[in-house]
C-alpha cells in the first residue's frame, strides 16, 4: 500500500544534540511538507519541498533543517538551535501545487514524537 | 491576516445525535476548504474539501460541510454521531490563486467527544 512513512515514532535528545527525523513516501508525490503540532496550537509549517534539490522555509523555520536529495525522502534534522523542541512532528505529502490547483489533499505519515530529556 | 478559527476546543455529543463543529475563515480570494482527522497518535486523515459549486460537501464516515461565503464558515456535519467519531478535527484553508505552495492555514483542532 502507498503511504509516508515516519520514524522513529518516539525520540528522546539531550539538550545540545542534533536529531533527524524521518520521512520517506511511495505515493510518487511531488512535494512534502513537515509541521510542528504542539497542544492546542493546530499544525504549523516548518519546511516544505516542491520537487527535488529544492526546499522552502515555512512559519516556524529556525533552528530545524532539511534536505530533499530523492523524491521519496524529505528528512527533517531538528538542531541544537531549536530551543523548545518537545513536540509531535507530522510529515505531509501531495502532489505538486500549482495557483490552478491548491485543492490537491495533503496525505500524513502517523508522526514521530520527540521529547527533550 | 489570513486565518482559520475555530472557536470550540470541545464538542460533546450523545451517540446517535447530531454533531457540528465549527470552523469560520479570513482570507483573500475564493479559499480552498478542508477539513482533516486526527485519532490519537496518529497523523492526520482527509474527510473532505471545497473547491467551488455545490455548498455541501460529501466526504468520509457520513461527514458533510456547508460551505457559507456570507458568514465565512464551513462547519462540518454529520446527522448521527456515533462513539467511534471521537477523535481531534482540524479545519483547513489555502486562498486560490496562487502564492506559497501547499501553505495550508490550520485551525487549532476542535476535540469531539461522543458519549455512549
Amino acid at each position: 500500500d502507498g503511504g509516508i512513512t515516519q520514524s522513529p515514532k518516539y525520540l528522546f535528545r539531550k539538550e545540545g544534540q542534533n536529531v533527524t527525523l524521518s520521512c520517506e513516501q511511495n505515493l510518487n508525490h511531488d512535494a512534502m511538507y513537515w509541521y510542528r503540532q504542539d497542544p492546542g496550537q493546530g499544525l504549523r509549517l516548518i519546511y516544505y519541498s516542491q520537487i527535488v534539490n529544492d526546499f522552502q522555509k515555512g512559519d516556524i523555520a529556525e533552528g530545524y533543517s532539511v534536505s530533499r536529495e530523492k523524491k521519496e525522502s524529505f528528512p527533517l534534522t531538528v538542531t541544537s538551535a531549536q530551543k523548545n523542541p518537545t513536540a509531535f512532528y507530522l510529515c505531509a505529502s501531495s502532489k505538486r501545487t500549482w495557483a490552478s490547483s491548491g485543492a490537491n489533499v495533503l496525505t500524513f505519515g502517523a508522526g514521530s514524537r520527540l521529547t527533550v530529556l | 491576516a489570513q486565518s482559520v478559527a475555530q472557536p470550540e476546543d470541545q464538542v460533546n455529543v450523545a451517540e446517535g445525535n447530531p454533531l457540528t463543529v465549527k470552523c469560520t475563515y479570513s482570507v483573500s480570494g475564493n479559499p480552498y476548504l478542508f477539513w482533516y482527522v486526527q485519532y490519537p497518535n496518529r497523523g492526520l486523515q482527509f474527510l473532505l474539501k471545497y473547491i467551488t459549486g455545490d455548498n455541501l460537501v460529501k466526504g468520509s464516515y457520513g461527514f458533510e460541510a456547508e460551505f457559507n461565503k456570507s458568514q465565512t464558515s464551513f462547519h462540518l456535519k454529520k446527522p448521527s454521531a456515533l462513539v467511534s467519531d471521537s477523535a481531534l478535527y482540524f479545519c483547513a484553508v489555502r486562498p486560490s490563486g496562487g502564492g506559497s505552495q501547499g501553505n495550508l492555514i490550520f485551525g487549532k483542532g476542535t476535540k469531539l467527544s461522543v458519549k455512549p
